[in-house]
């Protein structure tokens, strides 16, 4: 069974960088499409992107141009970066999987609360 | 961007009833669906994609339906361990949107 686990800074400070990595256990890095979602207190879900094999990704356009994804499979891990964090950039995130595509997740992590706060 | 809208937001059913959750996309999206559960404190868990295929694992009185613009997640039984919320979401166009999500409580 595929297992994921966020980890990360709990607190991060406005206009600063959250920076959150997903542990993959029981799976090879390479052969899944690996995903970010986030939830804000009261909020619905938001996708926020993939990336597969370290080469293709896909990201939320209301995102613009403050994420970033990577892959580090030495390690069988895979990290988001968000960068120019404000308030609302204050979530749960879950790392996800897709063994099929970018599409759907079949695997998540249980989420990480990050708060923005000075 | 494709919007999912839910229905209703909160159900409150008994033990082997039959409840459906409904899901509205603000354009056509196929079949293009994927629902999950969502317990608290948990990882969500994948029980539909493309609209009525079942994910491996997932008890048989879990079944989705529709096309094009609405969908639904009916369950046939409701169990005890059905209590959470279960989110759609669609999959036809980026950015992938969910819906705000329906809490299923047990009475």
């Amino acid at each position: 069974q595929v297992q994921l686990q966020e980890s990360g800074p709990g607190v991060v400070k406005p206009s600063e960088t959250l920076s959150l990595t997903c542990s993959v256990s029981n799976v090879s890095i390479g052969s899944y499409y690996w995903s970010w979602v986030r939830q804000p207190p009261g909020k619905r879900l938001e996708w926020l992107g993939y990336i597969y094999k370290a080469e293709t990704t896909n990201f939320n356009p209301s995102l613009k141009s403050r994420v970033t994804m990577s892959i580090d499979t030495s390690r069988n891990q895979f990290s988001l970066n968000l960068t120019s964090v404000t308030a609302a950039d204050t979530a749960v995130y879950y790392c996800a999987g897709g063994s099929k595509s970018g599409w759907y997740a079949d695997c998540w992590g249980q989420g990480t609360l990050v708060t923005v706060s000075s | 961007d494709t919007q999912m809208t839910q229905s209703p937001s909160t159900l409150s059913a008994s033990v082997g009833d039959r409840v459906t959750i409904t899901c509205r996309a603000s354009q056509s999206i196929g079949r293009w669906v994927a629902w999950y559960q969502k317990k608290p404190g948990k990882a969500p868990n994948l029980l539909i994609y493309q609209a009525s295929s079942s994910e491996t694992g997932v008890p048989s009185r879990f079944n989705g339906s529709g096309s094009g613009a609405v969908f639904a997640l009916t369950i046939s039984s409701l169990q005890p361990d059905d209590s959470a919320t279960y989110y759609c979401q669609q999959y036809n166009t980026y950015p992938l949107t969910f819906g705000q999500g329906t809490e299923v409580e047990i009475k």
